[in-house]
């Protein structure tokens, strides 16, 4: 079955430290790429997408992430995290032919230190 | 301001008993989604609906029933046969359910079974 993998449950950063969450996919279709974020007790927020062309995809709030196909992967990064950011991110998949099914990571949870 | 909204926020119930939980959106989105979302794990699907009168079951289908009388609403019941119904529940609606389509979150139901 097709799968997502998101093998960090838990992270904890200094604020303005540097972030990268990993995110890999089982091999597959084209997949189309997603990063959400979600504050506590509350619905997902859309970070950033990849579907086709450059593989470094620019996000809101500073965050970017990056295709390569070659390692299955599509990992978060920023490079100066904010207080603010402390959220649990869900990297998500969809498989073209896949019926349009968005498949969720099961999500890593960011602590960011003062 | 457009967007989805769901309600109520907080739901109990006694075991044995159906719920209803609402979604509406005025976002004139065409597809519509319900997710649930237990801790640890990603959200994963349960039914979707990508035009009125009209849904598919996702993954895990079993104990819920849904509806699509509207282009607006999209209520999701939870009936007794759902084993473990106690989890947190997630509506979404997209443009048109086209595998692209940024899927936008309402702010998710926590139902307690007691």
């Amino acid at each position: 079955a097709q799968s997502v993998t998101q093998p960090d449950i838990h992270i904890t950063v200094s604020e303005g430290a540097s972030l990268e969450l990993r995110c890999n996919y089982s091999y597959g279709a084209t997949p189309y790429l997603f990063w959400y974020v979600q504050s506590p007790g509350q619905g997902l927020q859309l970070l950033l997408k990849y579907f086709s062309g450059d593989t470094l995809v620019q996000g809101i709030k500073g965050f970017e992430a990056e295709f390569k196909r070659s390692q299955s992967s599509f990992n978060l990064r920023k490079p100066s995290v904010h207080w603010s950011d402390a959220a649990e991110y869900f990297c998500a998949v969809i498989w073209s032919g896949s019926a349009r099914q968005l498949t969720f990571g099961s999500g890593t949870q960011l602590t960011v230190l003062p | 301001d457009g967007g989805i909204t769901q309600s109520p926020k907080y739901l109990f119930r006694k075991e044995g008993q159906n719920v209803t939980l609402s979604c509406e959106q005025n976002l004139n989105h065409d597809a519509m989604y319900w997710y649930r979302q237990d801790p640890g794990q990603g959200l994963r699907l349960i039914y979707y609906s990508q035009i009125v009168n009209d849904f598919q079951k996702g993954d895990i289908a079993e104990g819920y029933s849904v509806s699509r009388e509207k282009k607006e609403s999209f209520p999701l019941t939870v009936t007794s046969a759902q084993k473990n119904p106690t989890a947190f529940y997630l509506c979404a609606s997209s443009t048109s359910g086209g595998a692209g389509d940024e899927q936008f979150f309402g702010p998710g139901t926590r139902l307690t079974v007691l």
